[in-house]
């Protein structure tokens, strides 16, 4: 069974520090998404990876494809930061097998 | 920025109703999806579909789900019967291409089952 997994599963971090958050997948996934879901509950697509490395802003995403592993990093962290963040994939098609998510508090 | 708009964004049913959940995609995306959320719980895959027709859907996706796109903008949920399980947050997310493609989430219509 394809599954993602995430670590930690919750984070919490003072303002200003650096936090990475972990995401593992089995096979089967062919692209890596990272979705951040606020509070409120509404979900943003962060990123799409393959390979390599992507950098938004603060954001940093890199995946490992042999290892089956990604990482998403949050630089200089603000309370703004806080949400869930979920690592999320498609599995040989279009379903979609999401990570338990990772919940992120930032503190000032 | 073009975005996903859900209506309702809340809807409270009784058990056995049928209810309809509705959806805008971005216009000139080609793929749709249904996801739910439990309360708590994981994000999980309903349903994907393309050009007019379901193109994958999950074990949950049982005969009680049906989906839509009546009109060329809608895309909408149907539930015939509803359970009590069946409260969640159900996400409808569009892209212009699948798999590797950036999908763009709706704002969720919670569902409460009473």
């Amino acid at each position: 069974k394809n599954e993602v997994e995430q670590s930690p599963q919750n984070l919490t971090a003072q303002e200003g520090e650096f936090i990475t958050i972990n995401c593992s997948y089995s096979v089967g996934i062919s692209a890596l998404h990272w979705l951040q879901q606020h509070p409120g509950g509404g979900i943003v697509s962060l990123f799409m990876l393959s390979s390599g490395k992507k950098k938004h802003g603060r954001l940093i995403a890199t995946i490992n494809i042999q290892e089956k592993h990604s990482s998403l990093h949050i630089t200089a962290s603000h309370p703004r930061d806080s949400a869930v963040y979920i690592c999320a994939g498609p599995n040989y098609g279009q379903n979609f097998v999401f990570g338990p998510g990772t919940r992120l508090s930032v503190l000032p | 920025e073009p975005e996903v708009t859900q209506t309702p964004s809340h809807q409270v049913t009784q058990m056995g109703q049928e209810v309809i959940l509705r959806c805008v995609p971005i216009s000139n995306h080609l793929y749709f999806y249904w996801y739910r959320q439990i309360l708590g719980q994981k994000v999980e895959f309903l349903v994907s579909f393309y050009n007019n027709e379901i193109s994958e859907k999950s074990e949950i996706f049982d005969d009680q789900f049906s989906v839509e796109r009546p009109d060329g903008s809608n895309f909408t949920l149907k539930i015939r019967s509803t359970k009590l399980e069946d409260s969640a947050m159900y996400f409808c997310a569009s892209s212009a291409g699948w798999g590797r493609d950036t999908q763009y989430f709706g704002p969720g219509t919670r569902l409460t089952v009473l």
